[in-house]
Formats: C-alpha cells, sequence, structure tokens
C-alpha cells in the first residue's frame, strides 16, 4: 500500500515550453501533497504544498506564476513549470501524505519516483 | 530554507563494515525520519523516531532519535552492496501538516 506515481519519468523539452508533471497516490486518498526539487548531488528542497481543493502554499523564493500546482482530486496533483527555461533543468520529486487514515506517524509521506526534466 | 546539518558528507567503504552518521540541527523537531535515495529514484523511508531517546532497528540498520531533539544518528552493520545510495535524515514539527525539512545527505559508496 502507500503507492505514489509519477508521470512522465523524464522529459525533454525546449526552451520557452511548459511541462506538466502529475503525481498519483494509487492506493490512498492524499489530502495533502509536497512537491520537491532536487539538484545534483544536493538535498530535496520543498517548493510547495498542496491540499486537495484549495490554493497551493509555496515555500519562500518559489516563483508561483512559474511552477503552477493544481490538487484537484484526492489522488492527484499536477506541477507545469511554466516557459521553461535551461535553469529549471532539475529532479522532481513529490510526496503525498494520507490524511483520512489514523495509521501513520506525524509526518509521514510517501514520496514518487521523480521526474527528471531537461530544458534544452 | 533550513537544512539539516549531515555528516559525513560522503564515505567510502569496504563491504562488511558498520557505517555511522549523523544528522544536527539547531532547532527541535518531534520527529526523526531516515530516508534512502538510489540514483534517479525517490526517496524511501527507512526509519521512523518519533521520541527523544529513542533507539529503533530496522535489519541492520538502527537509529536514534536524540535526547536534546536536535540530533539522531543512523548506523548500518556489515554493509553490503545494495547499502549504496544516498541517506537522507528528516525532521518534522508536530503541527506543521507533515512538511519535512532534509538534511544534506550522506552518500555512501561500497568497495568490494
Amino acid at each position: 500500500g502507500a503507492v505514489v506515481s509519477q508521470h512522465p519519468s523524464r522529459v525533454i523539452c525546449k526552451s520557452g515550453t511548459s511541462v506538466k508533471i502529475e503525481c498519483r497516490s494509487l492506493d490512498f486518498q492524499a489530502t495533502t501533497m509536497f512537491w520537491y526539487r532536487q539538484f545534483p548531488k544536493k538535498s530535496l528542497m520543498l517548493m510547495a504544498t498542496s491540499n486537495e481543493g484549495s490554493k497551493a502554499t509555496y515555500e519562500q523564493g518559489v516563483e508561483k506564476d512559474k511552477f503552477l500546482i493544481n490538487h484537484a482530486s484526492l489522488t492527484l496533483s499536477t506541477l507545469t513549470v511554466t516557459s521553461a527555461h535551461p535553469e529549471d533543468s532539475s529532479f522532481y520529486i513529490c510526496s503525498a501524505r494520507d490524511g483520512t487514515s489514523g495509521s501513520y506517524f506525524p509526518g509521514e509521506q510517501f514520496f514518487g519516483p521523480g521526474t527528471r526534466l531537461t530544458v534544452l | 530554507g533550513q537544512q539539516l546539518n549531515q555528516s559525513p558528507q560522503s564515505m567510502f567503504i569496504q563491504e562488511g563494515e558498520d557505517v555511522s552518521m549523523n544528522c544536527t540541527s539547531s532547532s527541535i523537531f518531534n520527529t526523526w525520519l531516515w530516508y534512502k535515495q538510489d540514483p534517479g529514484e525517490g526517496p524511501v523511508l527507512l526509519i521512523a523516531l518519533y521520541k527523544a531517546g529513542e533507539l529503533t532497528s530496522n535489519g541492520r540498520l538502527t537509529a536514534q532519535f536524540g535526547i536534546t531533539r536536535k540530533d539522531s544518528f543512523l548506523n548500518i552493520s556489515a554493509s553490503i552492496p545494495s547499502d549504496v545510495g544516498i541517506y537522507f535524515c528528516a525532521g518534522h514539527v508536530t503541527g506543521t501538516a507533515s512538511k519535512l525539512t532534509f538534511g544534506t545527505g550522506t552518500r555512501l559508496q561500497v568497495t568490494l
């Protein structure tokens, strides 16, 4: 149980285009989803927190208009990188929290496998 | 944002050796987590600690939640090649809706 998937796993796009990354919880209801960005050999940096049906909360320094997050259902959140540029190339990882079950410890998140974005 | 400091940053060890890494913070956390990340994959939870002083094992892994709530360590006994990867600690503060703060990571490489 508690499986999170991401699609696509890899994407290459041209500078100026927009890219959408999907994050799905496969066997639980994800009341909260998180989006992280990871540069090579670096740690995970939280970009934003999204709760189903409400606007995402972005971390300081993350451009809301650049990284559009939608969490329209309890099993799907999307991250759209708008007008992508080479500096947006990174590994994007989502995670999800099951807020409907009381069986998980505080802070537990289930991570997706990540999406590697390369902007040419 | 805030990050937790992990040490060592990287380490080479021989198969069969024991490994120890730690994580320190300037602020208190209520929960400490240890994750392993393989190349091109998302982090996988290894051990969760949610009580100061707690010592928890998971197979060859042992982790402890520091009494001050500002640190944690992870030990791996009798390392094997599949232990290669990056190990991250993460801290959670109660009431922050599962928001995690990640450590800087320890890269483990095992030589045969």
